[in-house]
């Protein structure tokens, strides 16, 4: 089907803690795995993004793992800080986007 | 990655009008897509526009409520007819691709329709 499920809808951390998103979903022809980052009022804005031939990707904090026959990815930031907060989407496609629901991270300094 | 022009940025409208969502590309793109995103909630793609043919429409979204002009590989359209309430929401257009530098937004329209 078409959903991607996101959990949890929100998180909160202290700063300087670990936060992970998962998401799941069901197309089998999905190729392209992106997370987007909006802060309130702005666009979504591509934070990191992962293609099914590799298994982990990382850039500084944030990393994307894919297990492709479980159907699951994650996305990692290690060492939040404050200015991290904002609500985060999963994605899935080919051509198109598919969106997860969003999760709502609160880092508290 | 392309940059997106969109206006207008936010307008207020009455019920049973119409709006137009203008989208303007700095380079050539194959596929621009059109998102609504309602208060608190993900994104859903409304339709894909494709230059030289007709719009590809997502499930619950339909032509004559969502019509869509793609005339050359740089803009689109996006027109909002008949609104109501309901209609409130900020409309995003996407371009890129998964084998490209991934999928870049317009700054969107927020959408207030009173």
């Amino acid at each position: 089907g078409e959903n991607v499920e996101q959990h949890p809808s929100t998180l909160s951390v202290q700063e300087g803690d670990s936060a992970v998103i998962k998401c799941t979903y069901s197309d089998s022809a999905s190729n392209y795995f992106p997370w987007y980052k909006q802060e309130l009022g702005k666009r979504p804005q591509l934070i990191i993004d992962i293609r099914s031939n590799v298994g982990e990707k990382k850039d500084q904090r944030i990393a994307v793992t894919l297990n492709k026959t479980a159907k699951h990815f994650s996305l990692h930031i290690t060492e939040t800080q404050p200015e991290d907060s904002a609500v985060y989407f999963c994605a899935r496609g080919f051509q198109k986007l598919v969106f997860g629901t969003g999760t709502r991270l609160l880092v508290s300094p | 990655s392309a940059v997106i022009s969109q206006k207008p940025s936010r307008d207020i409208c009455q019920r049973g009008t119409s709006l137009t969502i203008q989208c303007q590309v700095d380079s050539q793109v194959t596929m621009m897509f059109w998102y609504r995103q309602q208060p608190g909630q993900s994104l859903t793609l409304i339709a894909t526009a494709n230059q030289g043919s007709e719009a590809t429409y997502e499930s619950g979204f339909v032509i004559d409520k969502f019509p869509i002009s793609r005339p050359n590989l740089t803009f689109s359209t996006l027109t909002v007819s008949n609104m109501s309430p309901e209609d409130s929401s900020i409309y995003l257009c996407s371009v890129g691709g998964w084998n490209l530098s991934g999928y870049t937004f317009g700054s969107g329209t927020r959408l207030t329709v009173v």
